[in-house]
């Protein structure tokens, strides 16, 4: 069993558009994450939820909303895309307490032509 | 600031060689610190981590890791190489903020 996964695993779409990206753990964690990786593989947070409670929120534009419907999922929708958007997102998930290492996902490469 | 500095940005070795990732990071006290490694088209895979204690970690796939306070250093070592470790390595730190602040990643090409 896949312990974050994450669906699609390549979304590539016009300009303009409005997609979703979704997130699962089956691992029990108590908060989950999504990170961004450009195109030069420098990886940054974007958000963070904590029991389904928006912990983190990383100066993102307001075009991308995470949604956490219960604790084992964190849902990314992102409207309006730009082309600036194209990266490699990742979800990712960790227990709260102890030293907190997070595990990822393997990624939703999303392309914005 | 916080940060994570990760000062090679793609080293070459040659399979059988011993590998050292250099890893520093800049914070009033010792953060968690961890390193990954990511494959190509892969997502990022836990090799080890370290908070407290003994300051030699031993990871997956037959890394450790060893952590200097005095240099706020977390180098990554391996002994022997293999083709297959060729990936990229990211060493990350966690400031007590909850989130991961990562290095830009160090590129390792292994040659025969």
């Amino acid at each position: 069993d896949t312990a974050v996964s994450q669906t699609p695993k390549y979304l590539v779409t016009q300009m303009g558009n409005d997609k979703s990206i979704k997130c699962e753990q089956n691992l029990g964690h108590d908060t989950m994450y999504w990170y961004k990786q450009d195109s030069k593989k420098f990886l940054k947070i974007m958000f963070s939820y904590n029991n389904k409670e928006l912990i983190i929120n990383e100066t993102v534009p307001n075009r991308f909303s995470p949604k956490s419907p219960d604790k084992a999922h964190l849902n990314l929708h992102i409207n309006s895309l730009e082309l600036g958007d194209s990266a490699v997102y990742f979800c990712a998930s960790s227990q709260v307490g102890g030293i907190r290492e997070q595990y990822f996902g393997p990624g939703t490469r999303l392309t914005v032509t | 600031a916080q940060s994570v500095t990760q000062p090679d940005i793609h080293i070459t070795v040659s399979e059988g060689a011993s590998l050292e990732l250099r890893c520093n990071y800049s914070y009033g006290a010792t953060p968690y610190l961890f390193w990954y490694v990511q494959s190509p088209g892969q997502g990022l895979q836990l090799l080890l981590k370290y908070f407290s204690g003994d300051t030699l970690v031993q990871g997956i796939k037959g890394f450790e890791a060893e952590f200097k306070r005095s240099q706020s250093s977390f180098n990554l070592r391996k002994p022997s190489v293999h083709w297959s470790d060729a990936a990229e390595y990211f060493c990350a730190a966690n400031f007590g903020n909850e989130k991961l602040t990562f290095g830009t990643g160090t590129r390792l090409t292994i040659i025969p």
